[in-house]
């Protein structure tokens, strides 16, 4: 079993539409990442968070740590929003502990 | 400076060749990472230097060999290689404790 889970696997998404994906992770950590990796491309650092709500334009990253859960939200989806959505977590080590991603699509 | 630069973009070697993969951030981040990604799966942990010091080494078979020359740089020496080992290679430096990671774009290997 997977330390860190992510839901849903894949999402598909007409253009505009408010996207939601969630994460949850089950040991407290240290921090928790969001990461954008687009179909053959390096990876993006979207979000550190260790604790509340962080926004970014169109994309809004919020974090439960009762709970041990986060969602990564995106507003106005575009064409362009289509990617792979990575959680990823950090306990008090150096490593990080990835989810299996979220494949996002968007169609216009 | 913000970025992580990863040369080079592609690779593609045969089973008997000698290259290397390099690495280079200039943001005093004093962590830094290699990682291998297959198609469609998570990236996968292989070393990591805190301090130029080999601090993991994830089992990694020894035709991987990293080396940290300074604080800016690392690199992944690679030799007599699988095609299985054909994949996305990422590097990526922190801060240490709870910072920020910053990735590289990564070097598409593909082992002939």
């Amino acid at each position: 079993k997977n330390e860190v889970e992510q839901s849903p696997q894949n999402l598909t998404a007409q253009e505009g539409e408010f996207i939601t994906i969630n994460c949850s992770y089950s040991v407290g950590i240290s921090a928790l990442h969001w990461l954008q990796q687009h179909p053959g491309g390096g990876i993006v650092s979207l979000f550190m968070l260790s604790s509340g709500k962080k926004k970014h334009g169109r994309l809004i990253a919020t974090i439960n740590i009762q709970e041990k859960h986060s969602s990564l939200h995106i507003t106005a989806s575009h064409p362009r929003d289509s990617a792979v959505y990575i959680c990823a977590v950090r306990y008090n080590t150096d490593k990080l502990i990835f989810g299996t991603g979220t494949r996002l699509q968007v169609f216009p | 400076d913000t970025e992580v630069t990863q040369t080079p973009k592609h690779l593609v070697m045969g089973m008997t060749n000698k290259k290397s993969l390099k690495c280079e951030q200039h943001m005093g981040h004093r962590a830094m990472y290699w990682y291998k990604q297959k198609a469609k799966k998570p990236p996968e942990l292989m070393f990591v230097y805190s301090y130029e010091k080999l601090s993991i080494n994830e089992s990694v078979p020894s035709r991987f060999s990293p080396e940290c020359p300074n604080s800016s740089l690392l690199n992944l020496h690679l030799h007599a290689l699988q095609p299985e080992d054909s994949a996305l290679y990422l590097c990526a430096s922190s801060l240490p404790g709870p910072g920020g990671y910053t990735f590289g774009s990564g070097t598409r290997l593909t082992v002939v």
